[in-house]
This record gives structure tokens, C-alpha cells and sequence, in this order.
């Protein structure tokens, strides 16, 4: 059974730092990743995806990796801003699956 | 814009009584499912379409039920809800390739006395 892990599960920092979201999986046959921010009481924003076959995707301050070798996937968020605090989970599309399985987040504080 | 909506966004209800939750897409997305967020077990699927006509359980579609008669309408609906059926409630669509991403709706939360 795929398991998703995102380690830390809490994360607080000053404005302005550069940081790593880290998420590992446990079975190599996964399809996609997404990364998703999840803000209270909202839904969820996709913010990257990165095929299996694709190592990172980068959009604006935000970069993901992919390494399905080591079962890891990170997100990269640079110049922190009290904006980018929420709640950031991972996704993959499972190999022969039509559901995502997540991650339970990493819950992100940027102090102004 | 493009995007997924749900209704309601909040309810509160009473054990048994029936209930139907919205969920619409306006970008003709072949595939869409339902998701369910709870506190340290974070989101797990209930049901999901692959088109008109087309559903299949996911991991947690006890005392669920789906319709896909239309393509951008996919209902979640509940008989007789009970009181472990409180949670955070996502639709979810795509294209109906795998490569495609997915996007979701604004959540409903669901309260069931």
C-alpha cells in the first residue's frame, strides 16, 4: 500500500527565508505528483505538477523535484512572504489507480 | 473562470435524513471524484467518474452514493447520514488523461448530529 509522508508536519519561519517542503512515498510506480497549498477553511490550490517522467517543475518562487528512485519529492519556496502561510500537501497518481493518495501536510507559518 | 463549485458549502444535519451535496465543473472535464478530509487521516476517496454514466468506488464509498448523468454535474448523496460522516468534503476534476492535473472545489463541511 502507497503511504505519503511529509516531513515536518509544522514549519515556522521569518519572511524572507528561503524553504524545503519534503515528501516521501513508498512505492516507486506512481504516475504524477502534485503540490497542493490548502489555506483554512478553503479548498485546495494546485500549485505543481510533475509527471514521472519529469525531474522538476518551477513556477514562479515555487520549485518542485521529483526523485522516484529514493521515493522523495520536495518544494522549494524562495523569499518567503506571510502570503505563502497554508497548509501544503503532496499527491500522487498511483500507477494503474485513478486516485490521488496524500500526503497529511506540512502546516506552514511565515512571520512577517 | 474556470473552476469547480460545491453546495452547500456548510451544513449541519440530523442522522438519517437525507442529503444530496452539489458538485459542478464548467471545464468539461471527463473525470471527476469525491475526496473526504479528516483530522490525522487526511483526504481518502470516496467515489469517482470516468464519464456520463461511469462511476467506480474509491477507498471509502460506504454509505455513499454518486450519479453522473451529465458530464459537468457529479452529486455526492447520502441516505441516511450518520455521525462519523462529519468531514471536509472535496469534489474533484480533470481531463481524462492521467497526466492531467487536478483541480478542486472549495470544500463543503458537513456536521451530522
Amino acid at each position: 500500500k502507497q503511504e505519503v509522508t511529509q516531513i515536518p508536519a509544522a514549519l515556522s519561519v521569518p519572511e524572507g527565508e528561503n524553504l524545503v517542503l519534503n515528501c516521501s512515498f513508498t512505492d516507486s510506480a506512481i504516475y504524477n505528483l502534485q503540490w497542493f497549498r490548502q489555506d483554512p477553511g478553503k479548498g485546495l490550490t494546485s500549485l505543481l505538477l510533475i509527471q514521472s517522467s519529469q525531474r522538476e517543475q518551477t513556477s514562479g518562487r515555487l520549485n518542485a523535484s521529483l526523485d522516484k528512485s529514493s521515493g522523495r519529492s520536495t518544494l522549494y519556496i524562495a523569499a518567503s512572504q506571510p502570503g505563502d502561510s497554508a497548509t501544503y500537501l503532496c499527491a500522487f497518481l498511483q500507477g494503474g489507480s485513478e486516485k490521488l493518495v496524500f500526503g497529511k501536510g506540512t502546516k506552514l507559518t511565515v512571520n512577517p | 473562470e474556470a473552476q469547480v463549485t460545491q453546495n452547500p458549502r456548510y451544513l449541519i444535519t440530523v442522522t438519517g435524513k437525507k442529503l444530496t451535496v452539489t458538485c459542478s465543473q464548467n471545464m468539461n472535464h471527463e473525470y471527476m471524484s469525491w475526496y473526504r478530509q479528516d483530522p490525522g487521516l487526511g483526504l481518502r476517496q470516496i467515489y469517482y467518474s470516468m464519464n456520463v454514466e461511469v462511476t467506480d468506488k474509491g477507498d471509502v464509498p460506504e454509505g455513499y452514493k454518486v450519479s453522473r448523468k451529465e458530464k459537468r454535474n457529479f452529486p455526492l448523496i447520502l441516505e441516511s447520514p450518520s455521525p462519523n460522516q462529519t468531514s471536509l468534503y472535496f469534489c474533484a476534476s480533470r481531463y481524462s488523461g492521467r497526466s492531467n492535473e487536478q483541480f478542486f472545489g472549495p470544500g463543503t463541511r458537513l456536521t451530522v448530529l
